[in-house]
């Protein structure tokens, strides 16, 4: 069975540094998605970013990237000039690609935006 | 685009009684439909995923006749909580996938059972 984990239960960053949460993941399969998920206050679920296991480019979405490391299985999150709407609950998931369905969620990460 | 919504966003209820909430996919049709339980400062649970026509599949350990999923278009979905408890107070969320890898989801309804 496929498992997620994050090892950091909370974090802090000053407003406008670089935070990086980590998530690791365990799978036996070899086509998969990860996804780094915000849960903000108002605990709407928002798609952060998204990677495709079988592409080794690292994925990015403005402020967000990541550094996926396959053999490894882990696929952290970097932050990068943070903001105060990023403080959230950040989950890392995994989702296998042979059957797009079950959406496994990490532990969360609480991350604060200190000004 | 790909929005869904829950109805009640919050709802209060006496022990006993029976709770339903609503998801639907405003602007697609959905092929499938997930039901999350998330507990304060917990993780997403997946309760049971459903698909329009068919009977819901259920994670081990939720209990399938406490937990009525109901799947009957492609644009909604329901989840009623039958003889709801104080343990069943919690924050309920669903999702829809149009049978790809991303899944949008709900707002979420907080349920509180007195």
């Amino acid at each position: 069975a496929q498992t997620v984990t994050q090892s950091q239960p909370e974090m802090s960053v000053q407003e406008a540094e670089t935070v990086t949460l980590s998530c690791t993941y365990d799978t036996s399969e070899n086509n998969y998605y990860l996804f780094w998920y915000k849960q903000p206050p108002s605990r709407q679920m928002i798609l952060v970013i998204r990677q495709e296991a079988y592409k080794q480019q690292n994925a990015t979405e403005n402020r967000f990237s990541v550094n996926f490391q396959k053999a490894a299985k882990s696929f952290s999150l970097k932050i990068s000039d943070s903001q105060l709407g990023d403080t959230a609950m950040y989950f890392c998931a995994f989702m296998s690609g042979t059957s797009y369905d079950k959406v496994i969620f990490g532990p969360g990460t609480s991350l604060s935006v200190i000004p | 685009g790909a929005v869904v919504s829950q109805h009640p966003s919050w709802v209060i209820c006496k022990s006993g009684t029976s709770v339903k909430i609503e998801c639907r996919s405003l602007d697609f049709q959905a092929t499938t439909m997930f039901w999350y339980r998330q507990f304060p400062k917990q993780s997403l649970m997946l309760m049971a995923t459903s698909n329009e026509g068919s009977k819901a599949t259920y994670e081990q350990g939720v209990e399938k006749d406490k937990f009525l999923i109901n799947h009957a278009s492609l644009t909604l979905s329901t989840l009623t909580v039958t003889s709801a408890h104080p343990e069943d107070s919690s924050f309920y969320i669903c999702s829809a996938s149009l049978g790809t890898e991303t899944q949008y989801f709900g707002p979420g309804t907080r349920l509180l059972v007195l």
